[in-house]
């Protein structure tokens, strides 16, 4: 089955430390791969999409890492600033229908 | 650009009454999608269509009911609301459904069914 895990669940960090984010996926074939943010109350944002050929893509102060042999992939935060606090989310296109497949997301609080 | 638009923000229905849950975009973006978001679960495919006079059916599609007459507008129809469907909605739009197409989505909307 087509599924996209991610971890931790939830995270608290303060301000200024730095944080890595987990997903594992078992979508196959696989197309790319997306880190979106979310904030409270808001839709989706993204903040990167990567191919099967990209290993590392960065967005400012995050960092998206790929590793398509072991299914998985991680978004690193540099320097976490408080308007960082939202829900992270993995989502994976591909599946005999190349349908957009979604993490349950992370939820990261930045306390100062 | 407004991008994605979605109307209402809010909304309490009763068990068994309809309504539209409206969606817009001005990105000239022929495919567009309604999803789902409950506590607890990843985003699920409601519909989509993939231009104007096509829609198909995504993942959880019962209970709901879209079409696609323009290029900017893709409503989502609830004939008679269930408890269920008590959610968050959002709509999203890109160039197409395939490949490395940034997806742009609407700002939500919260629907409470009692």
């Amino acid at each position: 089955k087509n599924q996209v895990e991610q971890s931790p669940q939830s995270l608290i960090i303060l301000e200024g430390k730095n944080c890595t984010l987990q997903c594992n996926y078992t979508v196959s074939p696989f197309s790319n791969l997306r880190w979106y943010k979310q904030d409270t109350g808001r839709g989706p944002v993204s903040l990167t999409i990567m191919t099967f050929s990209e290993n590392t893509k960065s967005n400012g102060r995050y960092t998206a890492t790929l590793d398509a042999d072991t299914k998985q992939s991680s978004l690193h935060i540099t320097a976490s600033q408080l308007s960082d606090s939202a829900s992270y989310i993995c989502v994976v296109r591909g599946g005999s229908q190349g349908n957009l497949i979604f993490g349950k997301g992370t939820k990261l609080s930045v306390k100062p | 650009n407004a991008g994605v638009t979605q109307t209402p923000k809010f909304q309490v229905l009763k068990t068994g009454q309809s309504m539209t849950l409206q969606c817009a975009q001005d990105m000239n973006h022929e495919y567009m999608s309604w999803y789902r978001q409950d506590p607890g679960m990843g985003l699920r495919l409601i519909h989509y269509s993939v231009g104007a006079g096509i829609t198909d059916q995504g993942e959880v599609p019962n209970g709901y009911n879209v079409s696609r007459s323009t290029t900017e507008d893709f409503p989502l129809r609830l004939l008679s609301a269930a408890p269920s469907q008590t959610s968050v909605y959002f709509c999203a739009s890109s160039s197409t459904g395939t490949g490395v197409y940034e997806q742009y989505f609407g700002p939500g909307t919260r629907l409470t069914v009692t």
